[in-house]
């Protein structure tokens, strides 16, 4: 119940078009949904977060998108850049301990 | 803010050899996590500490594997003794009981055992 499910595992796209990873979870009681973004040599870094009472937010090029009732979120990046090539890990809280996803590697081609 | 600060960078030993991870959390954060990533299991949540006490080390893989948290500016690792099947990148990750906006990771130690 505790699991967070992602996908796709790896993602190519070309320059200018829009990468869309997904995740799904079980345990209602998740009460936050961050995203975070690693790349090669790095650790793991916030990217963008949303709480279950919004359904959309937005930060730049980034946007979650939140269905409670499904129990799905998904991450949507605009204009995706080859800067923004990096692995992606949707993760879910609760009582502020983080449960992530197995991550999604996003190519970005030029 | 200097983030969440890992020590060693690269680590290589040999089998049987003792190994120690260094962190030292970001000033302030009362909560802090040790992680390991590999590329079959992703990102595995080995023990976390809540005020410098553990409080759930259920992800610890085996009795070789022991992690301390003596105050609350500085943890460690330490896998004793090491195996080949060890070898992974190694996060820290620290938290704040305030206004709370997830984890920052360290940059992670990676561990290589031959």
């Amino acid at each position: 119940q505790q699991q967070v499910k992602q996908s796709p595992q790896s993602l190519i796209v070309q320059k200018g078009g829009i990468s869309i990873i997904n995740c799904a979870y079980e345990n209602t009681a998740f009460d936050y949904f961050p995203w975070y973004q690693q790349f090669p040599g790095k650790g793991p870094a916030l990217l963008i977060a949303i709480r279950p009472d919004v359904s959309e937010k937005k930060e730049g090029r980034f946007t979650i998108s939140f269905n409670k009732s499904a129990k799905q979120f998904s991450l949507h990046i605009m204009d995706s850049q080859p800067g923004d090539s990096a692995t992606y890990f949707c993760a879910a809280s609760y009582s502020r301990q983080l449960t992530f996803g197995s991550g999604t590697q996003l190519t970005v081609l030029p | 803010d200097a983030g969440v600060i890992q020590s060693p960078r690269h680590e290589v030993t040999e089998m049987g050899q003792e190994v120690t991870l260094r962190c030292k959390p970001i000033s302030g954060h009362n909560s802090l996590f040790w992680y390991r990533q590999t590329m079959m299991r992703g990102l595995e949540l080995l023990i976390y500490f809540n005020n410098n006490v553990p409080i759930d080390d259920s992800g610890m893989p085996e009795d070789r594997f022991s992690a301390k948290m003596p105050n609350a500016s500085f943890s460690t690792l330490k896998i004793q003794p090491s195996e080949p099947r060890d070898s992974a990148v190694y996060f820290c990750a620290s938290s704040s009981q305030g206004a709370w906006g997830g984890y920052t990771f360290g940059s992670g130690t990676r561990l290589t055992v031959v």
